[in-house]
């Protein structure tokens, strides 16, 4: 019964191709993100999502771009896709509850390669 | 400079020896995050922190909200202790992430 499913699990494609990955939670939380690890394993934030709405967009280049349908799901998508693309890019959920503390739960990762 | 720094990088240890990864924030933080990433990628949480000490099985976590410091310690370590952990920061809704300990446990 995982709580945060990440679709696919590796994906190689080709250099200026579109690709999406899909990303759903089944805990009932409010707050998604989406991360990169490069490969020195360091971890980015590049979106976080609160109740559907963008809160944090780093500095990624406009050929990403996150979709919530609604607060389960939170999809990347990637247009013209370049080799420095090809990455572990991890979704994560948490709880938001104001000033509490809450634990973050991480997907599976995807691998993606550019070919 | 980053935000998350842990020490050390890499470790490699006998089994059964205790372990200690160090981990120091710059930033005002809700919690810490203790991860682990095994070698196939995938994430686990293994301890979130606000205050104090937790422990779970042979994991204990602590830390020292004065200090900015937090530690990770294994003990009577085994070779399916092996993997990449990673300290990770809460500060309202922004994570910020240590580049990771790499730990290989030799039988």
């Amino acid at each position: 019964d995982t709580a945060v499913s990440q679709t696919p699990k590796y994906l190689v494609t080709q250099m200026g191709n579109d690709k999406s990955i899909k990303c759903e939670q089944n805990l009932g939380h409010d707050t998604m993100y989406w991360y990169k690890q490069d490969s020195k394993k360091f971890l980015k934030i590049m979106f976080s999502y609160n109740n559907k709405e963008l809160i944090i967009n780093e500095t990624v280049p406009n050929r990403f771009s996150p979709k919530s349908p609604d607060k389960a799901h939170l999809n990347l998508h990637i247009n013209s896709l370049e080799l420095g693309d090809s990455a572990v890019y991890f979704c994560a959920s948490s709880r938001r509850q104001g000033i509490m503390n809450t634990e973050a739960f991480f997907g599976q990762g995807t691998r993606l390669t550019v070919v | 400079k980053n935000e998350v720094e842990q020490s050390p990088q890499n470790l490699t240890a006998q089994e059964g020896e205790f372990i200690t990864i160090n981990c120091s924030y710059s930033v005002g933080i809700s919690a810490l995050h203790w991860l682990q990433q095994h070698p196939g990628g995938g994430i686990v949480s293994l301890f979130m922190l606000s205050s104090g000490k937790k422990k779970h099985g042979r994991l204990i976590a602590t830390i020292n909200i004065q200090e900015k410091h937090s530690s990770l310690h294994i003990t009577a370590s085994h070779p399916r202790d092996s993997a990449v952990y990673i300290c990770a920061v809460r500060s309202g809704n922004q994570f910020y992430f240590g580049t990771g300990t790499s730990l290989t446990v030799i039988p």
